[in-house]
C-alpha cells in the first residue's frame, strides 16, 4: 500500500525557518518525482516545488524562490522542504504527494503538515 | 505563466442530475490536464489525468473532455458523496498551476 507522510510542521516566527520531511512507502520511491502543495485556511492549492525522481532538477513557484529548497534522499525514501526567511502568508497545509509517472497528475497525497508563521 | 481558470466557483445541484465543471487555460496546454476531488479535511484524491483519463478506483460517472485551453469534468449522475470542492491543474510545464476551484453541493 502506498502511503506518504508529512511531519515537521509547526508555529514558526516571522523570518524564521522550518523543514519539512515526507517519508513515503509501498512504491520504489527513487523511480517517481515529488511535489510539495500548499493550501492556506478556506482556500484553493498552490503548486510549491517539484523534485525529480533523481534529485537532479527541482523547480520552485514564484513566491518561494531564493526562501524554499526540495531535497530527497532515495536511500530514506523520504523527501524534505526546507522553508527559510518564512513570511506569514507563507501560513499553509503543506502536501506531499507523489508524481503518478508518465507526467500525468499527482496520484498519492499525504494528509498535510500544518504551517503557522506568527509573532 | 498559463494562468487556469475554473467556473462556477460553487454549484448547487439534485441528486441523480448531470454537472458539468470547465477549466480554461491561458495558453494551450495540449491536454496536460489533471482533476482532483477534495472534501473537508482530506487530502486531494486524483480523479482524472492526461485530460480524460479516468485514474484506477474512481467511479465512471465521472469523466474528463477537452484539450489545448477548455476542458471539463462531467458527474452523469450525482450522487450525495460527490459533495467536494474539484481542482483542475495543468503540467504541461512548471508551475503546475490549479485552478482556483469548484465547490459542489448538493441542493
Amino acid at each position: 500500500e502506498v502511503q506518504v507522510l508529512e511531519s515537521g510542521g509547526g508555529l514558526v516566527q516571522p523570518g524564521g525557518s522550518l523543514r519539512l520531511s515526507c517519508a513515503a512507502s509501498g512504491f520504489t520511491f527513487s523511480n517517481y518525482g515529488m511535489s510539495w502543495v500548499r493550501q492556506t485556511p478556506g482556500k484553493g492549492l498552490e503548486w510549491v516545488s517539484v523534485i525529480t525522481h533523481s534529485g537532479a532538477i527541482t523547480y520552485y513557484v514564484d513566491s518561494v524562490k531564493g526562501r524554499f529548497t526540495i531535497s530527497r534522499d532515495n536511500s530514506k525514501n523520504t523527501v524534505y522542504l526546507q522553508m527559510n526567511s518564512l513570511r506569514a502568508d507563507d501560513t499553509a497545509v503543506y502536501y506531499c504527494a507523489k508524481h503518478r509517472g508518465g507526467n500525468s497528475g499527482l496520484d498519492y497525497w499525504g494528509q498535510g503538515t500544518q504551517v503557522t508563521v506568527s509573532s | 505563466d498559463i494562468q487556469m481558470t475554473q467556473s462556477p466557483s460553487t454549484l448547487s445541484a439534485s441528486v441523480g442530475d448531470r454537472v458539468t465543471i470547465t477549466c480554461r487555460a491561458s495558453q494551450t496546454i495540449v491536454t496536460w490536464l489533471a482533476w482532483y476531488q477534495q472534501k473537508p479535511g482530506k487530502a486531494p484524491k486524483l480523479l482524472i489525468y492526461k485530460a480524460s483519463s479516468l485514474e484506477s478506483g474512481v467511479p465512471s460517472r465521472f469523466s474528463g473532455s477537452g484539450s489545448g485551453t477548455e476542458f471539463t469534468l462531467t458527474i452523469s449522475s450525482l450522487q450525495p458523496d460527490d459533495v467536494a470542492t474539484y481542482y483542475c491543474q495543468k503540467y504541461n510545464k512548471y508551475p503546475y498551476t490549479f485552478g482556483q476551484g469548484t465547490k459542489l453541493e448538493i441542493k
